[in-house]
């Protein structure tokens, strides 16, 4: 089956500080790859995605590359705000010749302070 | 653009009683997906819609029901609650087919808590 591991937080990060989250994937088929962001209260919001093998996702700061090889999709970012505290979900889904449900990670609770 | 709207934000019911979520999916997009989220979890995929046929089932009660309308908006019907079922539930959205470039837009969640 399709599974997804994240590493556990919760990540507490200085401001300005380099972010690391750990993704690594199981899939049967070759799955697009996506990061979705969680802040307090509120729904999951598109991060970014990679669709294919070497794709690099990016979007606000935040960067993730597909790598087959080591079936990893690694987040990262920079230089951390305080805005960016927030639950860090890594997904996949495989395409099944008709909607394709994505699996998530059990998240990543990412905490930056000042 | 207006993106996927749920209603109700959020919902109390009693253990035994009914519930009905709707979703309403971002304009021109032809396939649903429901998700459940509890407490401190990863949401779980419950089951999707594309083109108003379901697409695909995951784990999903069998007290459950949804369906997906014509103008594609859709419910989730949840009878017989028990204390367990106490989640956020999540729709999104998607155009196409469903292949995997499809990105997912989630709505902003029902809250729902049984007593």
């Amino acid at each position: 089956g399709n599974s997804v591991t994240q590493m556990e937080g919760p990540v507490t990060l200085s401001e300005e500080a380099f972010l690391t989250i750990n993704c690594t994937y199981t899939a049967t088929g070759y799955p697009s790859l996506f990061w979705y962001v969680q802040y307090p209260g509120e729904g999951l919001q598109l991060l970014l995605k990679a669709t294919k093998a070497d794709d690099k996702g990016s979007n606000k700061g935040f960067e993730a590359t597909y790598r087959k090889e080591t079936t990893s999709f690694h987040l990262e970012k920079g230089s951390v705000q305080v805005s960016d505290s927030a639950v860090y979900f890594c997904a996949l889904s495989v395409n099944t010749g008709t909607a394709s449900k994505l699996t998530f990670g059990t998240g990543t609770r990412l905490q930056v302070t000042l | 653009a207006a993106g996927v709207i749920q209603s109700p934000r959020h919902l109390i019911k009693e253990k035994r009683e009914t519930a009905t979520l709707k979703c309403y999916p971002i304009s021109r997009h032809d396939t649903v997906y429901w998700y459940q989220q509890g407490p401190g979890q990863d949401p779980q995929f419950l089951i999707s819609f594309y083109e108003k046929m379901q697409s695909d089932k995951g784990s999903i009660p069998d007290r459950f029901s949804a369906q997906q309308f014509s103008d594609y908006h859709s419910e989730l019907n949840m009878s017989s609650l028990e204390l367990g079922d106490s989640a956020l539930y999540f729709c999104a959205s998607s155009l196409g087919q469903g292949g995997t470039t499809d990105t997912q837009y989630f709505g902003p969640g029902t809250r729902l808590t049984v007593l």
